[in-house]
C-alpha cells in the first residue's frame, strides 16, 4: 500500500544529543514536509522539500536539520541547539498544490 | 505575510447542533490554495477539502459544507446536524503557489460535540 512511514513512534533524548527521525513516502511525492505539533497547538512548519537536493526552512527552523537525498525520504534530525525539543513531529508528503498525506507521527521526549 | 487564523480554540455543541468553525487567512500571492483537515484524538490528519484561489463556489458534502470569500479572506466550515464522531481538532490551512507550495496551518479548533 502506498503511503508515508515515520520512525520511531516514540523517541527519548539526552541532554546535548541529536537525535534523527525518519520520514519515508512511496507515493512518488515531490514535495516533502516536516511540521511540529505541541500540546493544544497547530501545526508549525520547520523545513520542506519540493525536489531532491533542495529544501527550504519554515518558521521554527532553528535548531532543526534535514536531508533530501532521495525523492522517498526527508529525515530530520533534532540537533543539541533545540532547547525545547518535546513535541509530536508530523512529517507530510504532497504533490505541489495538493492535499498532504500525513505520517502517524513520532512523540520526542527528554530523558 | 502568509498566515492562517483560527479565532476560535475551542467550542462545545450538543449532538445535532449545527456549528461553524472559522478560517482567516492572509497572502499576497494570487494563486493559492486552501484546505481543511481533521485530526481525531488518534492523531492522524485527514483531508477533508481542498479550495483553490480562483474557485468561489461553496461546497457541500454530506453534513459539511465550505464558504470561501475572497472580499472577506474567509474559508469557513459548517458541520450541520453535529454528531460525536465529528469530535476532534480541525485544521485550516494555506499553500501559496508563489511561496514554492510552503504550507502553513492555523492553530486548530478543537470541537467537542456532546451526546
Amino acid at each position: 500500500d502506498g503511503g508515508i512511514t515515520q520512525s520511531p513512534k516514540y523517541l527519548f533524548r539526552k541532554e546535548g544529543q541529536n537525535v534523527t527521525l525518519s520520514c519515508e513516502q512511496n507515493l512518488n511525492h515531490d514535495a516533502m514536509y516536516w511540521y511540529r505539533q505541541d500540546p493544544g497547538q497547530g501545526l508549525r512548519l520547520i523545513y520542506y522539500s519540493q525536489i531532491v537536493n533542495d529544501f527550504q526552512k519554515g518558521d521554527i527552523a532553528e535548531g532543526y536539520s534535514v536531508s533530501r537525498e532521495k525523492k522517498e525520504s526527508f529525515p530530520l534530525t533534532v540537533t543539541s541547539a533545540q532547547k525545547n525539543p518535546t513535541a509530536f513531529y508530523l512529517c507530510a508528503s504532497s504533490f505541489p498544490s495538493k492535499p498532504q498525506h500525513f505520517g502517524d507521527g513520532t512523540r520526542l521526549s527528554i530523558l | 505575510a502568509q498566515k492562517v487564523t483560527q479565532a476560535q480554540t475551542e467550542i462545545s455543541v450538543v449532538e445535532k447542533e449545527d456549528v461553524t468553525l472559522d478560517c482567516v487567512y492572509e497572502t499576497r500571492d494570487t494563486t493559492y490554495y486552501l484546505f481543511w483537515y481533521k485530526q481525531p484524538p488518534s492523531g492522524e490528519l485527514v483531508f477533508l477539502i481542498r479550495r483553490n484561489s480562483f474557485d468561489e463556489q461553496n461546497e457541500i458534502s454530506g453534513r459539511y459544507s465550505w464558504n470561501f470569500q475572497k472580499s472577506t479572506s474567509s474559508f469557513n466550515f459548517t458541520i450541520t446536524a453535529s454528531q460525536v464522531v465529528d469530535s476532534a481538532v480541525y485544521f485550516c490551512a494555506l499553500s501559496e503557489a508563489g511561496g514554492g507550495f510552503k504550507t502553513i496551518f492555523g492553530a486548530g479548533t478543537r470541537l467537542f460535540v456532546k451526546a
